[in-house]
C-alpha cells in the first residue's frame, strides 16, 4: 500500500514569492492534515479536512496561507507571499476517521522542506 | 488544553545499552498518548500508542512505554538499542472525548537519539 505522497520534497524561494505544496493521502483515508514543523520543534497542526470540509483551520494564518482539498482526495497548501519565518518542513498526514471515539492513527508523508531567502 | 514536554533534546547512548526517553504531559481531560519516530529524510511513523487498558504498551521493534497517570508521564524505553534506532522521537498527546469526534495531536519538541558503536 502506498503511503502519503508529498511534492516537492524541497523548495527554495525568495521572500514575497508564492509557493504551493501538494499532498496525496493514503487511498480511502477521509481525513487529511497539514502540519508545520519548525527546526527543533514538533509538528503543529495548520488545518484538518474531513473529506472536502476544513473542520479545523484555527491555526492557519489566513492572511497568507490557503488550502484546498478538491473531491476529498488530494490537497494543496499555498503560501502567498512567503516570508522568512515560513521556512520549515510542511507535513501532510492522513487517517481513516472511524468516529468511534478512538484515536485514529495518522500516517505522515516525508514532508516538504521550504527555505525562504 | 494539552501540552507535552520532552525533557531531553538529545540522548547519546552506546549500542546495546538501555535507553529511556522521557515525556511528561499536562491535560485537564483524559488523554491518548503516542510515540512517533522520524528517521532522517522520512515522515513520522507511529511507534506505539496508549488508548486504554494495560498501562504498558509495546512496539514490534522492542520499544515499550508505560502510562503513569499519577506522574502524567509516558516514558519510552528500550533495554538494548541498535545503531538503526538512531532517529528523532516525538511524544504526542490527544484529548479523549467520550462522545467521540476529533482528536488533535499535540507534539513535544522531540528527542534526538544517537546510538554510537
Amino acid at each position: 500500500e502506498a503511503g502519503v505522497v508529498q511534492s516537492p520534497r524541497y523548495k527554495i524561494i525568495e521572500k514575497k514569492q508564492p509557493v504551493a505544496f501538494w499532498c496525496n493521502p493514503i487511498s480511502g483515508h477521509n481525513t487529511l492534515y497539514w502540519y508545520r514543523q519548525n527546526l527543533g520543534q514538533g509538528p503543529e497542526l495548520l488545518i484538518r479536512y474531513e473529506n472536502e470540509e476544513a473542520v479545523d483551520d484555527s491555526q492557519l494564518p489566513k492572511d497568507r496561507f490557503s488550502a484546498e482539498r478538491l473531491k476529498g482526495v488530494d490537497s494543496t497548501l499555498k503560501i502567498q507571499p512567503a516570508e522568512l519565518g515560513d521556512s520549515a518542513v510542511y507535513l501532510c498526514a492522513s487517517s481513516l476517521t472511524t468516529g468511534q471515539g478512538y484515536a485514529d492513527t495518522q500516517y505522515f508523508g516525508p514532508g516538504t522542506r521550504l527555505t525562504v531567502l | 488544553a494539552q501540552s507535552v514536554t520532552q525533557l531531553d533534546s538529545q540522548v547519546p547512548v552506546f549500542e546495546e545499552a538501555p535507553v529511556e526517553l522521557r515525556c511528561n504531559y499536562s491535560s485537564s481531560v483524559s488523554v491518548y498518548l503516542f510515540w512517533y519516530v522520524q528517521y532522517p529524510n522520512q515522515g513520522l511513523q507511529l511507534l506505539l500508542k496508549y488508548l486504554s487498558g494495560s498501562t504498558l504498551v509495546e512496539s514490534i521493534n522492542g520499544f515499550e512505554a508505560e502510562f503513569n497517570k499519577s506522574q502524567t508521564s509516558f516514558h519510552l524505553r528500550k533495554p538494548s538499542v541498535h545503531i538503526s534506532d538512531t532517529a528523532e522521537y516525538f511524544c504526542a498527546v490527544s484529548a479523549f472525548y467520550f462522545s467521540g469526534g476529533y482528536n488533535k495531536l499535540i507534539f513535544g519538541a522531540g528527542t534526538r537519539l544517537a546510538v554510537h558503536p
